[in-house]
C-alpha cells in the first residue's frame, strides 16, 4: 500500500533562518506531488505541484521554493523565513490519470507545523 | 476560474443530532467535487467524492453528499453524528492545470459535537 511521510512534524525557526521540509511517498511510481499551506483560521492554499522529477510549478509568488530530486521525494525550502511563513504545511500525492488529471484523488501527509518567531 | 464557498465556519451540534455542512462552488468546466476531513493536528483524509454518475455519494462512516448542478452545491450531511466526528471539513473542486489536478478548497467548517 502507499504511504506518505513528512518531517519534521513540528518546527520552530527564527525569522531569517533557512527552511527545508521533506516529503516522501512509498508504494507508487511517478506520482503527482503537491505542497499546500494552511494558515491559522484559513483554508488550504496550493503552493507548488510537480508532475515529474525536476518539474516544478509555482502557484503563488513567495519566498519559498520546491524541488523534486527523486521521483518520490518533494522538498520545500526557503533561504530566509518570514513571520508570515508560519503555518501548517501539507504534502499530497496523486496517481496521474492521463492527460486530463481531473478527478484524481489526492492523498495527504500528516503535515509539518512551522512557527516562525 | 473555480472557487468554493463554505457558508459556515463553525457548526456546533449535539451528539446523535443530524448535521448539514454547506458547500457552494463555481466552475466554468466539468465539475469534480470532494469533501476532506481533518482531525486535530493531522493531515487531510478523503471523505467522499463526486466524479460522475449518481449525484448522491456516500462515505463508509455515514456521511453523504449530493451534487446539485442547478444549485451549484455539494452539501455534506449525516443523520446522526458522534463525538468522533468532531473535526474540520473541507469542500474542494478540482480543475486541471499543467498536467496535474489542482484542488481549490473552501475555508473549512469546524464541526463540534457536544454530548
Amino acid at each position: 500500500s502507499q504511504t506518505i511521510h513528512q518531517w519534521p512534524a513540528t518546527l520552530v525557526q527564527p525569522v531569517g533562518s533557512p527552511l527545508s521540509l521533506e516529503c516522501t511517498v512509498e508504494g507508487t511510481s511517478n506520482p503527482n506531488l503537491y505542497w499546500y499551506r494552511q494558515a491559522a483560521g484559513r483554508g488550504l492554499q496550493l503552493l507548488f505541484y510537480s508532475v515529474g522529477i525536476g518539474q516544478i510549478s509555482s502557484e503563488v509568488p513567495q519566498n519559498l521554493s520546491a524541488s523534486r530530486p527523486q521521483d518520490r521525494q518533494f522538498i520545500l525550502s526557503s533561504k530566509k523565513l518570514l513571520l508570515s511563513d508560519s503555518g501548517f504545511y501539507l504534502c499530497a500525492w496523486s496517481v496521474p490519470s492521463g492527460t486530463s488529471g481531473v478527478g484524481e484523488t489526492q492523498y495527504f501527509g500528516p503535515g509539518t507545523r512551522l512557527l516562525v518567531l | 476560474a473555480q472557487s468554493v464557498t463554505q457558508l459556515d465556519s463553525q457548526v456546533p451540534v449535539f451528539e446523535e443530532a443530524p448535521v448539514e455542512l454547506r458547500c457552494n462552488y463555481s466552475s466554468s468546466v466539468s465539475v469534480y467535487l470532494f469533501w476532506y476531513v481533518q482531525y486535530p493536528n493531522q493531515g487531510l483524509q478523503l471523505l467522499l467524492k463526486y466524479l460522475s454518475g449518481s449525484t448522491l455519494v456516500k462515505s463508509i462512516n455515514g456521511f453523504e453528499a449530493e451534487f446539485n448542478k442547478s444549485q451549484t452545491s455539494f452539501h455534506l450531511r449525516k443523520p446522526s453524528v458522534h463525538i468522533s466526528d468532531t473535526a474540520e471539513y473541507f469542500c474542494a473542486v478540482s480543475g486541471i492545470r499543467g498536467g496535474a489536478q489542482k484542488l481549490v478548497f473552501g475555508q473549512g467548517t469546524r464541526l463540534t459535537i457536544n454530548p
